[in-house]
């Protein structure tokens, strides 16, 4: 079947460490975002990327980083500058701009908490 | 910029009982306007999308017209189930410059049996 698979679902950090959230889809779609959603807050745009080897800054890239060097994978990796990591993560993916009116689709999210 | 807004939730009903959820939108040209559903502990999934102004999307009994003179896009269901209970995202989709998609706060309906 078709979909975005994001791993782990729980991921447990100490401050001052670096993590990684994968995020792989197998639907050849050109486009993957990373969303941030906090309680109350929707959905926040960290980074998109609408090709191989390239990817842009959404509304709150500080202290996260990714990179996009294959169609399938964009892992996100959430650094020791981000003050406030604790949050639940939505990678998406979608056919890209030259397809209009498709929609996002989303994997299963991973809440990562700090500790 | 693309902005999208959407009433404030909790919104909490009893089954059988007709849903409304507001949606208006900010944009720039022509956006695709979306509603997507999350159930606790899951990602988004589309429940309908509309892509142009008078379009109206369907899906589960749940229903939204594109209506661009109110810039708006609501949800309505003319009888909720308790398994309805979830968060609503209304969203819409650039169709220059970025491409990003945009989405509202949520509203979290409770359906009571």
């Amino acid at each position: 079947d078709g979909g975005i698979t994001q791993s782990p679902k729980y991921l447990f950090r100490k401050e001052g460490q670096n993590v990684t959230l994968s995020c792989e889809q197998n639907l050849n779609h050109d486009a993957m975002y990373w969303y941030r959603q906090d309680p109350g807050q929707g959905l926040r745009l960290i980074y998109y990327s609408q090709i191989v080897n390239d990817f842009q800054k959404g509304d709150i890239a500080e202290g996260y980083s990714v990179s996009r060097e294959k169609k399938e994978s964009f892992p996100l990796t959430v650094t020791s500058a981000q003050k406030n990591p604790t949050a639940f993560y939505l990678c998406a993916s979608s056919l890209g701009q030259g397809a209009r009116g498709t929609e996002a689709f989303f994997g299963q999210g991973t809440r990562l908490t700090v500790v | 910029g693309n902005s999208v807004t959407q009433m404030e939730g909790p919104v909490t009903l009893s089954e059988e009982a007709f849903l409304t959820i507001n949606c208006t939108y900010t944009a720039t040209g022509y956006p695709s306007l979306f509603w997507y559903v999350q159930y606790p502990g899951e990602g988004l999934q589309l429940l309908l999308k509309a892509t142009k102004a008078d379009d109206k999307g369907s899906n589960k009994g749940f229903e939204a017209t594109y209506r661009k003179e109110t810039t708006s896009f609501h949800l309505e269901k003319g009888s909720v189930q308790v398994s309805d209970s979830a968060v609503y995202f209304c969203a819409l989709s650039e169709r220059s410059g970025t491409y990003k998609y945009i989405f509202g706060t949520g509203t979290r309906l409770k359906v009571l049996a």
